[in-house]
């Protein structure tokens, strides 16, 4: 079955300091994935996804994401955090390209970020 | 506006009751999705429809019900409220015309039953 793990249920880094979110799945072929963040009362904000090409990807607010296929991996990465960045951030994964329409999440990284 | 809104945003019910959440988008996407997160359990699909006429049971669908009134529109029922449905619910849409499977999410409904 695919499946999703964040080993981090929570990460606290520095404001300034550089970041990096696991994200490892579980799945037979190369799936879509995507990374979203959830900042305090709201819903989930896209921040970047990955389906083909270039593996490593640029999203919104500065972050980007490797896509490593030998570690079945999409680690999110950040060079410097702001405090505004304190939030919950979720991998999710879709079956490529059979168009399912289904995401499977992870658990979720609770990050806190100290001034 | 809003692409993706949910009513209410905040809901307080007591064991028993029916609450019916609403969501409605104007992304013009065909597919909506019903979600509950539940803190450490990330999101669980609850329920999920391809189009008006196609409704599909999600992972945890017992004690829900849905109705897709129109491409726009989704709607969530608890039946007979119970405190573990204590949680807070978003809805999601995606296009399938976009071969991506990229949702798009509301701002959420937090639910408390007591």
């Amino acid at each position: 079955a695919q499946s999703v793990t964040q080993p981090d249920i929570h990460i606290t880094v520095s404001e300034g300091a550089s970041l990096e979110l696991r994200c490892n799945y579980s799945y037979g072929a190369t799936p879509y994935l995507f990374w979203y963040v959830q900042s305090p009362g709201q819903g989930l904000q896209l921040l970047l996804k990955y389906f083909s090409g270039d593996t490593l990807v640029q999203g919104i607010k500065g972050f980007e994401a490797e896509f490593k296929r030998s570690q079945s991996s999409f680690n999110l990465r950040k060079p410097s955090v702001h405090w505004s960045d304190a939030a919950e951030y979720f991998c999710a994964v879709a079956p490529g390209s059979s168009n399912t329409g289904k995401l499977i999440f992870g658990q979720g990284t609770t990050l806190q970020v100290k001034p | 506006d809003a692409d993706v809104t949910q009513t209410p945003r905040n809901r307080i019910t007591k064991t028993g009751k029916r609450i019916m959440l609403e969501c409605s988008q104007t992304k013009g996407h065909d597919r909506m999705y019903w979600y509950r997160q539940d803190p450490g359990l990330g999101l669980q699909l609850i329920y999920y429809s391809f189009d008006v006429k196609d409704i599909n049971k999600g992972e945890i669908s017992d004690g829900y019900s849905v109705s897709r009134q129109a491409q726009a529109k989704f709607s969530l029922s608890l039946e007979s409220a119970i405190p573990n449905q204590t949680a807070l619910y978003f809805c999601a849409t995606s296009d399938s015309r976009g071969y991506t499977d990229t949702q798009y999410f509301g701002p959420g409904t937090r639910l408390t039953v007591l």
